[in-house]
């Protein structure tokens, strides 16, 4: 299995330029989700998918748009890059857990994009 | 919200040190996860704990949950260069159906 797997891994774009980043998986993982993680910090979400057909909003998700056509694809789309866009983003699939005391889940990371917007 | 603080968010220190970074949260988690992630790649998990009160180790690392499934620690024995890297946490809720993450703690081990 190869994972997570994201592309591109490094992309400069101008202001107001849009691009998509791509995410799969191969684990047929039902939950997907997108995060951004600026220098020195930590993650904060952009979008989530519970599955194919079903997106819903983060902690972040002005300036971008998901779309989940199928279990293994999540791409992330920037309509009108702006410099508070620069960050690395990671692309994640989960999958949960659940017996008679506890769920628990499990997040798989993709390798990221690191993306500058001048 | 359910929030999950870290502290310290920066630690460094030299090889052979131990040390304890704490993932805390006034709301109760199903489980807890801890992730390392290096410099240029994305987290990896650790290791995930249930029950409060639980222990797990991991070599060098030991992990706890606390009784009421609020916080967790991990404690590093020994530190050698290897383990630098940031070290978060993330609980996962089942009511909420999601995981929260920590801001994370960055951590350095200087040879």
């Amino acid at each position: 299995n190869a994972g997570v797997t994201q592309t591109p891994k490094f992309r400069i774009l101008k202001i107001g330029q849009s691009m998509t980043l791509q995410c799969t998986q191969d684990m047929n993982h039902n939950y997907m989700y997108w995060y951004r993680q600026d220098p020195g910090m930590g993650l904060k979400l952009i979008y989530y998918s519970v599955g194919a057909g079903i997106t819903d909003k983060g902690e972040v998700p002005n300036g971008y748009n998901v779309s989940r056509s199928t279990t293994e694809d999540f791409p992330l789309r920037l309509e009108l890059a702006a410099p508070s866009q620069t960050s690395v983003y990671f692309c994640a699939s989960s999958y949960r857990k659940a017996d008679r005391v506890r769920s628990q889940e499990t997040q798989y990371f993709g390798p990221g994009t690191r993306l500058l917007v001048l | 919200t359910q929030l999950l603080e870290q502290s310290p968010q920066f630690l460094s220190i030299q090889e052979g040190e131990n040390l304890t970074v704490y993932c805390n949260s006034s709301s109760v988690f199903s489980s807890l996860q801890w992730y390392r992630q290096e410099p240029g790649e994305g987290p990896v998990l650790l290791v995930t704990v249930v029950t409060g009160g639980e222990v797990k180790k991991l070599k060098r690392l030991t992990f706890q949950f606390g009784d009421a499934r609020k916080d967790s620690s991990l404690h590093i024995t020994a530190a050698q260069p290897g383990d630098t890297g940031l070290y978060l946490c993330a609980g996962f809720n089942t009511n909420a159906g999601k995981s929260t993450f920590g801001d994370g703690t960055t951590l350095t081990v200087k040879p």
